[in-house]
């Protein structure tokens, strides 16, 4: 069964702080892996990555996919009350469907 | 500048009363796709059409239907809402197969 884990499930961490959240993945046939923002509303899209290794970027946050490991990781640099949601990694398989994590709810305090 | 257009942003409906929640792109997206997300949970996929090809999730209940009149359009129906439907119902569009999906605001469905 197609499967997407992510981690932590909930991060608590000070203006100005780095995060690293974390996204694995058991999928057949994979073709991307895609990074959301939500807030109280709609998921917006960040990132989609197809490629190992290649770093993609947008002001504070990057993200990266390893195909050898399975994994990506979506980096947020100096963290702002803003940047708190919850962080929805999603997998696309050999269907066409997205395959959603549970999610990773950050809250950054001032 | 909106581009996918979800109406209404909150319904409430009765137990058992019929419902529709409607979705429009004005992307010329060929692909457009319901989900049901409830709270703490990430979005579940129900169904999506790929051009006027509809494609059901096999867990999808009977109970919930679409239509896809044209290509900016695309409706939820839910036949008899119970309780346990009440959540946020995301529409999303993609231009193809494959390619990144662009989520609508959302409608939240509350069942008294």
């Amino acid at each position: 069964e197609d499967k997407v884990v992510q981690s932590p499930l909930s991060l608590v961490v000070h203006e100005g702080d780095t995060v690293t959240l974390n996204c694995s993945y058991e999928v057949t046939n994979f073709r991307s892996l895609l990074w959301y923002k939500q807030e109280k509303k709609a998921p917006t899209f960040l990132f989609m990555l197809t490629s190992s290794g290649i770093e993609k970027k947008s002001g504070r946050l990057s993200s990266i996919l390893d195909k050898k490991e399975l994994s990506s990781i979506l980096n947020i640099t100096a963290t702002q009350t803003g940047d708190s949601a919850i962080y929805l990694c999603a997998v696309e398989a050999g269907t066409d469907k997205l395959i959603f994590g549970t999610g990773t709810r950050l809250q950054v305090f001032p | 500048d909106a581009m996918v257009i979800q109406n209404p942003r909150y319904q409430v409906t009765q137990f058992g009363k019929p419902v529709t929640l409607s979705c429009s792109q004005t992307l010329n997206h060929n692909v457009m796709y319901w989900y049901q997300q409830k709270s703490s949970q990430a979005p579940k996929l129900l169904f999506h059409y790929y051009d006027k090809d509809f494609n059901n999730e096999a867990d999808t209940p009977d109970n919930f239907q679409s239509r896809r009149p044209n290509t900016s359009f695309c409706f939820l129906d839910i036949r008899s809402p119970g309780l346990g439907d009440a959540a946020m119902y995301l529409c999303a569009t993609s231009r193809g197969k494959g390619e990144t999906q662009y989520f609508g605001p959302g409608t939240r469905l509350l069942v008294l």
